[in-house]
């Protein structure tokens, strides 16, 4: 089975701060990758995704993660964060062996950007 | 709104009631989903169908929860003989799909369970 693991669970960034949320994942097969975030009083969305190909993706709002095979981690990144991006990120992970069916959640990591 | 919707949004019960929640999933969506968030930690999955077919149960935490969605539209979750561990905001998603592939899934707004 696949597990996921957020390295923080809580970050405290200033505006215009760089921002790197770890995450790395533990399965030996053929995965797809997510990042979730969850604003306050809104539903789970989709931030970015990776399925094959240029290990680099880019998500909505300016966004990016670097999918390391080497080291199973799929790391969150974004230059420069505004007061906005306050919200609780997943990282996730799909498996061929659950049939790509099901998301294997980490346990998230609240960020909370102050202006 | 042409998302995914869960009802309730909140239920409050007693240890030993029975629960049933709802989801209506997006139209053109064959797959659905059913997941558990607890406080401090991501969702976890319970079940997922395809069209009518419950494809996956096994993730079901006990006896006491199953899962419908009769007609391959809309699908509930039914919880008997609550119990104070159960309390937890239960997360519905949504997606195309059809044999190994992959598409995205649409989570709902969830409804919170308190059991008292």
């Amino acid at each position: 089975a696949q597990s996921v693991s957020q390295h923080n669970h809580h970050v405290i960034l200033s505006e215009a701060a760089s921002l790197e949320l770890g995450c790395n994942y533990s399965y030996g097969g053929t995965v797809n990758l997510f990042w979730y975030v969850q604003y306050p009083g809104q539903h789970l969305q989709l931030l970015l995704k990776y399925f094959s190909g240029d290990p680099l993706v880019k998500g909505i709002k300016g966004f990016e993660a670097e999918f390391i095979k080497s080291k199973f981690s799929f790391n969150l990144r974004k230059p420069s964060v505004q007061w906005s991006d306050t919200a609780e990120y997943f990282c996730a992970v799909n498996a061929r062996g659950s049939g790509y069916s099901t998301l294997t959640f980490g346990k998230g990591t609240m960020l909370l950007v102050s202006p | 709104d042409t998302g995914v919707s869960q009802n309730p949004r909140h239920k409050i019960t007693k240890r030993g009631q029975n629960v049933t929640f709802r989801c209506d999933p997006i139209s053109e969506h064959n797959r659905l989903y059913w997941y558990r968030q607890t406080l401090g930690q991501g969702p976890e999955f319970l079940t997922y169908f395809q069209n009518e077919a419950q494809l996956e149960k096994s993730r079901l935490l006990s006896d006491r929860f199953s899962a419908e969605r009769p007609k391959g539209s809309f699908s509930t979750l039914e919880i008997q003989r609550t119990e104070q561990g159960d309390s937890a905001m239960y997360l519905c998603a949504s997606s195309l799909g059809a044999g190994g592939s992959y598409n995205e899934q649409f989570f709902g707004p969830g409804t919170r369970l308190t059991v008292l």
